[in-house]
């Protein structure tokens, strides 16, 4: 298993070109999730999936897109970049089960994204 | 989802437990108390769980009080590399619906020194 996988690790990006972030993962998990983590600030989450062709906002949604078209993939696009989203983004999958251990969630080890 | 409190930080001798506390004073009853770990820049990492009984894994002790309005998270002996920002977290437990998701805040940074 590789657990969750991001796509690329690193970016810079021009201010209005636009990219896609890749999150697979490989454990059959139905809720998914997108992250930005600012220096000296907690997570925010962006977007989030709980099954195949859902999609709901999180806390900071503006300027991001996201699709599941796929149970094991989760893409989340800047359709015009600008230097307040450079950050590192972080993908995340969780179970969906009755059992409690299953409460937790698998991180991948992020994407650190310059937009200039 | 309730929100939690921790101190920005603390530290502790290597070998000896690092007990780290979180306020969670506005906790419902189906919530339930999540503790992450976030090494340097890596992606944090799980470490347990509870609802309001304590409990324990390889990694941790997660005590609750009884009125749930608080707990606190026992590394029975940190090592160097338990050095990390820790995250208290109370949310509906992650199998229950769009309203399941985890919120994080800035956790409490643990330094463990030799």
């Amino acid at each position: 298993n590789a657990g969750v996988t991001q796509t690329p690790k690193f970016r810079v990006l021009k201010t209005g070109q636009s990219m896609t972030l890749l999150c697979a993962q490989d454990m059959n998990h139905e809720y998914m999730y997108w992250y930005r983590q600012d220096p000296g600030m907690g997570l925010r989450l962006i977007h989030y999936s709980v099954g195949e062709g859902t999609t709901a906002k999180g806390e900071v949604p503006d300027g991001y897109n996201v699709s599941r078209l796929k149970k094991q993939n989760f893409l989340l696009g800047l359709e015009s970049a600008a230097p307040s989203q450079t950050s590192v983004y972080f993908c995340a999958s969780s179970y969906v089960s009755a059992i409690p251990r299953t409460g937790e969630a698998f991180f991948g080890q992020g994407t650190r994204l310059t937009v200039v | 989802d309730a929100k939690t409190t921790q101190p920005p930080s603390m530290d502790c001798a290597e070998g000896r437990a690092a007990n780290l506390p979180c306020n969670h004073s506005t906790i419902s009853g189906n919530e339930y108390v999540y503790w992450y770990r976030q090494i340097h820049s890596q992606g944090p990492q799980y470490i347990i769980h509870g609802l309001k009984n304590n409990e324990t894994n390889e990694m941790a002790s997660l005590i609750i009080t009884e009125d749930r309005k608080s707990s606190t998270l026992i590394l029975p002996h940190a090592t160097l590399r338990d050095t990390a920002v820790y995250y208290c977290i109370v949310s509906s437990p992650l199998y229950t619906g769009a309203n399941s998701k985890l919120t994080f805040g800035k956790g409490i940074t643990l330094s463990v020194r030799p």
